[in-house]
């Protein structure tokens, strides 16, 4: 079974600070995506990096980063120097290879306080 | 770019009403899918879609069906409307080609809430 698992439900910060997100994944195939979404108040998902399962580089992104380790089934997400704008849902997500169903984790509410 | 849109942002409605939530690609994708998002359990897949005419059931199908009569379109139904269908919808559509193959487009998604 797939499974997708977003440990912390709720995370508050005061802007400048750096936060990780956490997300811990199962499955059994050898070739699959990961992915993160972030939802705004406004309500659309929006994409903002996908993983296959070959590729275990980090990624840097402005401020975002990803940390894929495969040893421990994980997909982390840090944001650097957070901003208030950064408060939204972030929702990671798994993909097999064959055929397109998404598995998301439970969400992580972050907040990001002035 | 890709394009999909939801009937409606935010629906109040009754229960035990019949309720039609609409979703429009304009991709030309194969495969579209409903889901319900709901605090502490994320996007749940209620069904999907792989051609004009097939679906199949997703995680959650209780309570729901849909209709797809035309490939740009995937139709989400309630045939009587419950308090626990209350929740956010989010239709998606995804293509089994290009170079990132069955990557998800989400709509703007709809907030129900039945009454």
């Amino acid at each position: 079974a797939q499974k997708v698992t977003q440990a912390q439900t709720e995370i508050s910060v005061v802007e400048k600070e750096d936060v990780t997100l956490d997300c811990v994944y199962e499955t059994r195939d050898t070739t699959y995506y990961l992915f993160w979404y972030k939802q705004p108040p406004s309500g659309e998902l929006v994409f903002l990096i996908r993983r296959n399962s070959f590729d275990e580089q980090n990624e840097i992104s402005g401020r975002y980063s990803w940390n894929f380790q495969k040893s421990t089934s994980s997909f982390n997400f840090t944001i650097t120097a957070s901003q208030v704008v950064d408060s939204a849902v972030y929702f990671c997500a798994l993909r097999s290879n064959q055929g397109g169903k998404l598995i998301f984790g439970q969400g992580t509410e972050l907040s990001v306080k002035p | 770019d890709v394009k999909v849109t939801q009937s409606s942002r935010y629906l109040v409605k009754r229960t035990g009403e019949k309720v039609f939530l609409e979703c429009v690609q304009d991709m030309d994708h194969e495969n579209m899918f409903w889901y319900r998002q709901d605090p502490g359990l994320g996007l749940r897949l209620i069904y999907f879609s792989y051609d004009v005419k097939m679906k199949e059931k997703g995680d959650i199908p209780e309570g729901y069906s849909v209709s797809r009569e035309k490939k740009e379109r995937f139709s989400l139904i309630l045939e009587s409307a419950s308090t626990n269908q209350t929740s956010m919808y989010l239709c998606a559509s995804s293509s089994i080609q290009g170079p990132w193959p069955y990557e998800q487009y989400f709509g703007p998604g709809t907030r129900l809430t039945v009454t």
